[in-house]
């Protein structure tokens, strides 16, 4: 069974604080790791696709880096917004029979309060 | 370019039924990828296609399955529905398959099964 756990599993932070979290793969049989934002009443949406060690990303407030050979990856937010609440995932490209399957692990909730 | 289409949105159906979903992925986008999401259980893979070919499944009974048509539109049917398959279904489409393609969602089908 392949875990990919994300940690903590629900958050709450004021507006204008930054908070970060936790995202734990395999960290054999690497070859990329994803984040998502899942916004309620809405589709998940890509944030990053990592794929080398020590790789770090940036979009807006919101950064990842990779750590490939202990097996995790952490997502910060910067100076949190209202809108910014929402499940962010991540999920690891698993193969099997020579094609990939994403792997979820179950989320982030993130509240950020006004 | 419009987003992934998904229909219907919403179904009631009893248990023993059938049911089919449809998914219309981005245009230019060949490979389909299906999410089963349920609270306690999160997003999990049901199976991808591309090219009208099935590339993998998941751990999910015989019941599920699917189908990729030439203009890259997917359907998923599931056959003896029982109460435990009322959940979210999710289709997402990409431009290629590989552990490297972020996944583009689109809104779900809410299945409710009585």
């Amino acid at each position: 069974i392949l875990n990919v756990e994300q940690s903590p599993q629900s958050l709450h932070v004021q507006e204008g604080d930054s908070t970060n979290f936790t995202c734990s793969f395999p960290s054999s049989n690497f070859y990329a790791l994803h984040w998502y934002r899942w916004e309620t009443a809405k589709s998940p949406e890509a944030l990053f696709v990592m794929t080398l060690n020590g790789d770090e990303k940036k979009k807006g407030r919101i950064s990842a880096t990779l750590n490939t050979k202990e097996g995790y990856s952490y997502l910060y937010i910067k100076g949190s917004q209202p809108e910014d609440s929402a499940t962010y995932l991540c999920a690891f490209p698993y193969s099997g029979a020579g094609s990939y399957q994403l792997t979820f692990g179950k989320g982030t909730k993130l509240s950020v309060i006004p | 370019k419009a987003g992934v289409t998904q229909t219907p949105r919403y179904l009631i159906k009893t248990r023993g039924q059938q049911v089919t979903l449809s998914c219309s992925p981005i245009s230019g986008h060949r490979s389909v990828s299906w999410y089963q999401q349920t609270p306690g259980q999160g997003l999990q893979f049901l199976f991808e296609y591309f090219s009208e070919t099935q590339r993998n499944k998941g751990n999910f009974p015989g019941r599920f399955s699917g189908r990729q048509f030439s203009n890259s539109r997917s359907e998923m049917n599931v056959s003896t529905l029982e109460l435990g398959d009322s959940a979210l279904y999710l289709c997402a489409s990409s431009p290629g398959t590989g552990p490297r393609h972020e996944q583009y969602f689109g809104p779900g089908t809410r299945l409710t099964v009585t």
